[in-house]
């Protein structure tokens, strides 16, 4: 099954602690993966491309594919990252597996 | 730029009505997809087109059709509304291997 495995629905943490979203997948090739962020009842933003090795608003993701991770983290949360983060796979075509998203939850 | 436009934001169907849900995009990207967004379940995959002419169905395509005339264009049909079909809809749009940009979504309510 293609799947995309994010195991917590809710991370919280206090300002300035550090954020791990976990992201597992079920491929055993080269997969292409995304991270997502959906703010309160808005559109999906890009967050980051596994493939461009980016850091965007402090967040970085690397690809374990001895594990077939793909955690999010950032060293210190702000309250602006209280968001919906969703991990998501390409599967061919731009057909993009999510997961069932985490919600990060900063609290002051 | 606008990116991808989606209508209407807000919708409430009686069940077994129809209605489109309408997508455009401006920035001539091939790929466009639908998501259907329910509490606890993600994003699922509805229908994609790889470019003008060319649909297929995804992971949860019953109930809808979809066509793709133009590259700006993906409109979503809703057949026969079900309540079961109450959930926020995206429609998304990328040039390949960089992501999508996702529409603001609409928000559906069949009762």
């Amino acid at each position: 099954a293609q799947r995309v495995t994010q195991p917590e629905k809710l991370l919280s943490v206090f300002k300035g602690a550090p954020v791990e979203l976990k992201c597992n997948y079920s491929y055993s090739g080269s997969p292409e993966l995304f991270w997502y962020v959906q703010y309160s009842r808005q559109r999906l933003q890009l967050l980051l491309r596994h493939i461009s090795r980016e850091s965007i608003k402090g967040f970085t993701a690397d690809l374990n594919k001895g594990e077939t991770s793909f955690h999010l983290k950032k060293p210190f949360a702000q309250e602006e990252d209280s968001a919906m983060y969703y991990c998501a796979r390409n599967t061919g075509f731009q057909k993009l597996v999510f997961g069932t998203g985490t919600r990060l939850l900063v609290s002051p | 730029n606008a990116g991808v436009t989606q209508t209407p934001k807000f919708q409430v169907l009686k069940t077994g009505q129809s209605m489109t849900l309408q997508c455009a995009q401006d920035m001539n990207h091939e790929y466009m997809s639908w998501y259907r967004q329910d509490p606890g379940m993600g994003l699922r995959l509805i229908h994609y087109s790889v470019g003008a002419g060319i649909t297929d169905q995804g992971e949860v395509p019953n109930g809808y059709n979809v066509s793709r005339s133009t590259t700006e264009d993906f409109p979503l049909r809703l057949l026969s509304a079900a309540p079961s079909q109450t959930s926020v809809y995206f429609c998304a749009s990328s040039p390949g291997n960089v992501g999508y940009t996702f529409g603001s979504g609409t928000r559906l309510t069949v009762v």
